[in-house]
């Protein structure tokens, strides 16, 4: 299988606890990106890589947040002093991007964090 | 502030019939869309995109089309299967913008026998 995978699918933690996610993109992308899903809603923008720089941060990711791409391939997110506002489906999805200005990008199947 | 609106939560149609998912903008720097399906439990599913200089792209069953001065788009799915039940986003993106993908509500087609 060659998409996109990440680990765990699931996450149960405490209130204060910290949490590491991690995601392999699709091997031949160069963009990889990680969005926050509630229920009811769209998925969120939180921040993306192009190669190893993160380019961009939303202002939904708070100084508990960080994220590294460490060599331009895989990526992890950890949440430090974990809240139960923190509970929500962690995605992450990659794209190319080449010569072409508009690149589709593919979701992994998410991490569903519950913090108690 | 909500940039992409689907204002329909919820569409229920006929196995065979044609779906109709509606989705707007309000930001005219948005210049590439996107169409996503998600089955629970699992992450989105691309489906089909369009850019702005365009007004219409179909593939197979699913036609998109833009109306860059209503910024309106909809997704038809012709005819409807039981199969494309689901939630269905909408999603829009600037250029310059790393492909930043800025996602509506999500709508969630039921296509019943």
């Amino acid at each position: 299988d060659t998409g996109v995978s990440q680990d765990p699918r699931h996450k149960i933690t405490k209130r204060g606890q910290n949490v590491t996610f991690r995601c392999d993109p699709i091997s031949e992308h160069n963009r990889l990106y990680w969005y926050r899903q509630t229920l009811g809603q769209g998925p969120e923008f939180l921040t993306y890589f192009q190669n190893e720089a993160q380019l961009e941060k939303s202002r939904l990711l708070s100084d508990r947040f960080s994220a590294e791409r460490p060599k331009g391939s895989f990526s992890t997110l950890e949440i430090q002093r974990t809240e139960q506002g923190d509970s929500a489906m962690y995605l992450c999805a990659s794209s190319f991007s080449g010569v072409r200005s508009y690149n589709e990008q593919f979701f992994g199947p998410g991490t569903r964090l519950t913090v108690l | 502030d909500q940039q992409v609106k689907q204002n329909s939560p919820s569409l229920s149609v006929q196995e065979g019939r044609i779906s109709i998912l509606n989705c707007d903008y309000t930001n005219s720097m948005f210049d590439y869309f996107l169409w996503y399906k998600k089955y629970p439990a699992e992450g989105p599913t691309f489906l089909i995109s369009i850019s702005s200089i365009k007004d219409k792209n179909e593939d197979g069953r699913f036609t998109v089309f833009l109306n860059k001065s209503a910024k309106h788009l909809s997704l038809h799915i012709v005819p409807s299967q039981p199969g494309d039940s689901a939630v269905y986003f909408c999603a829009a993106s600037a250029i310059g913008r790393g492909g930043k993908l800025i996602f509506g509500q999500g709508t969630e087609l039921s296509v019943k026998p």
